[in-house]
């Protein structure tokens, strides 16, 4: 089983700011298969990327991914209240999917 | 407009089952596959299986082979997740979600359903 490692655990930044989310896999990950959520507290995850750097419908345009083997990045260009969330990497390989453990976004 | 509703909440004791239900409408029921995803309190999300509405048939984490039962009934299209030898463990949010074959992500995905085990 392929497991996603995410970091850091939290970040606490101001709006406006820019956010950079890493992911990394235990082998290397075809980049069509990885994929990022978004949480937001009591409800279900929000697809924000596939295929590593596709964003999702109706995404704004200040998220985007990046990478590609073992390593990928979530990037929110200019933080706004609204992404103060909880975000997971998901991959799939070997006809089972797994997700990281999670990053947490704080807006002060 | 694509809805994934599910059944409401359950109380089970250790060692019961429960099956919890989620209906799909507002797209074709057949031709995407669902998965479920649970997220006990405060953790992260874990897969746990998907079913292919089309034949029925199922992929499952290696985790839960043996204890967990993914059907379907394309008459309502409905899917249901069935674990057994419930353990406090496997409280949790039980989410179903949708897949595009071989999108290899998930698209829609219903509100959960609340499972929680105690004595």
């Amino acid at each position: 089983e392929i497991v996603l490692t995410q970091s850091p655990g939290t970040l606490s930044l101001s709006p406006g700011e820019r956010a950079t989310l890493s992911c990394r896999a235990s082998q290397s990950v075809s980049s069509s298969n990885l994929a990022w959520y978004q949480q937001t507290p009591g409800l279900a995850p929000r697809l924000l990327i596939y295929a590593a750097s596709s964003r999702a419908t109706g995404i704004p345009d200040r998220f985007s991914g990046s990478g590609s083997g073992t390593d990928f990045i979530l990037t929110i260009s200019r933080l706004e209240p609204e992404d103060s969330a909880v975000y997971y990497c998901q991959q799939y390989g070997s006809s089972q999917y797994t997700f990281g453990q999670g990053t947490k976004v704080e807006i002060k | 407009q694509v809805q994934l509703v599910h059944s409401g909440a359950e109380v089970k004791k250790p060692g019961a089952s429960v099956k919890v239900s989620c209906k799909a409408s507002g797209y074709s029921f057949i031709n995407y596959h669902m998965h479920w995803v649970r997220q006990a309190p405060g953790q992260g999300l874990e897969w746990m299986g998907m079913i292919n509405p089309r034949d029925g048939n199922t992929n499952y984490a290696q985790k839960f082979r043996g204890r967990v039962t993914m059907t379907r009934d394309t008459s309502t299209g409905t899917v249901y997740m069935e674990l057994n030898s419930l353990t406090s463990e496997d409280t949790a949010v039980y989410f179903c979600a949708r897949e595009k074959p071989a999108a290899l992500n998930f698209d829609y995905w219903g509100q959960g359903t609340l499972v929680t085990v105690s004595s």
